[in-house]
């Protein structure tokens, strides 16, 4: 299957700083990719979808100025935790399809603990 | 709306067959995947059935489909250790919508 690269794997930073989060499509080009938050032993909660080249939709209650999202190329996006807080440790995952995907490919996720 | 539901967990022996069930509630479902969860890792999609087919299978693992009840089902055969994760089924309508996650221990 293509591959989905999401980097860091793990980050810890410290309280009102940001935290920028890679997802790289290796071997195709990505039209579309998904940002997931994950909670301990909970579901994946979407929290937006971006296209390239056009702005991000944020699910419902996820804010869009502490989650920015960019989708700049169709290999890359970022989602940019800003003025990251101790509730935002959490387990991030990203997901992209392309064009001609039938499913989504998932990045191996970065789990972000703030201190 | 939108909500798709597992049971938690699943205790299973090795050898034995494992079904894990999943119930959801949009019917323009186009796709249906199950993915497996190890821990600290991402998803890794196992399997996924269009929404015209009732049955899928794919070496040990089986889909069945009944969309009038709108119930998905993964059943793996001759489960092993390395089968132990846990499991979220999705469905895609014009997003995924994910389940709550089964997680499956599998003993020795």
């Amino acid at each position: 299957g293509a591959v989905v690269s999401q980097h860091p794997s793990w980050v810890i930073c410290k309280s009102g700083t940001s935290v920028k989060i890679e997802c790289r499509s290796l071997d195709f080009q990505a039209t579309t990719m998904f940002w997931y938050r994950q909670f301990p032993k909970q579901s994946l909660m979407l929290m937006a979808t971006s296209n390239e080249g056009s702005k991000a939709t944020y699910e419902q209650g996820v804010e869009k100025d502490k989650f920015l999202i960019n989708h700049a190329s169709l290999t890359l996006s970022t989602l940019t935790v800003t003025s990251a807080h101790p509730e935002d440790s959490s387990f991030y995952i990203c997901s992209a399809r392309g064009a001609r995907n039938t499913e989504a490919f998932f990045g191996q996720g970065t789990r972000l603990t703030v201190v | 709306g939108e909500d798709v539901e597992q049971s938690l967990f699943l205790s299973v022996r090795e050898g034995d067959s494992s079904v894990i069930n999943c119930t959801y509630t949009d019917s323009s479902s186009t796709y249906l995947y199950w993915y497996k969860q190890e821990p600290g890792a991402g998803l890794q999609l196992l399997t996924y059935i269009f929404s015209n087919m009732d049955m899928k299978q794919d070496q040990r693992l089986t889909v069945l489909l009944n969309k009038k009840d709108k119930h998905l089902s993964l059943r793996i055969a001759d489960t092993q250790t390395g089968d132990s994760a846990i499991y979220f089924c999705a469905e895609e309508t014009y997003k995924y919508i994910f389940g709550t996650g089964t997680r499956l221990k599998v003993l020795a």
